[in-house]
């Protein structure tokens, strides 16, 4: 059970948009910077927001990130079937006495 | 530019433990804060611990407290997680990552390929 509650899946077809939301805890979201991470099937993570809505270089503008009290949501736009892939939020939490990095449980999206 | 590259692929039996390692080039390990993440075949992705600049320490995830070691040699710009008392629920790839440089250590930038350890009998 991840501190970071995602959606296990979501899907939409090729051109379309979606979001994919992390609900969390003051603990956690409320207080501290989210980070976005998608991994491609038998590759490692890559960062595709941090600070909540900012974009590494290289990361295109399909991609933006938002956050709201305990909440964040990455969306895409423009959906290519490159876009397959695992999604994980993550963020520092504080809520066991110390400081976590705690990740979401994952969201798989499928571009039919 | 700062790029990571772990060891090879183990296979360890139950009860034995393990050494990854992680060389770190383009920054020194000096200018980074390095922390490992695992994930379980078909599973998220699992912080197991890293460095907290801020009080100059290594923290660890609570469920590893006690089994799991990182340390890292500066002359060589190398991080190493080591893993005890090994169980078959601790097959996974194990990647080490890090922000960039003096950054907010607020997500992480760079990433490991990731060291599948198998443990089996």
């Amino acid at each position: 059970q991840s501190v970071l509650t995602q959606p296990p899946s979501v899907s939409a077809a090729p051109g379309q948009k979606v979001t994919i939301s992390c609900s969390g805890s003051s603990s956690n979201i409320g207080n501290n910077y989210v980070s976005w991470y998608q991994q491609l099937p038998g590759t490692a993570p890559k960062l595709l927001i941090y600070e909540n809505n900012k974009r590494p270089s290289g990361i295109p503008d399909r991609f933006s990130g938002s956050k709201s009290g305990t909440s964040a949501t990455l969306g895409i736009t423009g959906l290519q079937t490159g876009d397959e892939a695992d999604y994980y939020c993550g963020t520092w939490d504080s809520s066991l006495s110390a400081f976590n990095w705690v990740f979401g449980g994952g969201t798989k999206l499928t571009v039919l | 530019q700062v790029q990571l590259v772990q060891s090879g692929a183990e296979v360890k039996k139950p009860g034995a433990s393990v050494k990854v390692s992680c060389k770190v080039s383009g920054y020194t390990l000096t200018e980074l804060s390095m922390h490992w993440v695992r994930q379980a075949p078909g599973k998220g992705l699992e912080w197991m611990g890293g460095f907290d600049p801020e009080d100059g320490e290594t923290i660890y995830a609570q469920k590893f407290q006690g089994r799991v070691t990182m340390t890292e040699d500066t002359s060589t710009d190398t991080a190493y997680m080591e893993l005890s008392s090994l169980r078959s629920e601790d097959t996974a790839v194990y990647y080490c990552a890090t922000g960039e440089p003096y950054g907010s250590g607020s997500n992480f930038d760079y990433w490991g390929q990731g060291t599948l350890v198998t443990v089996s009998s």
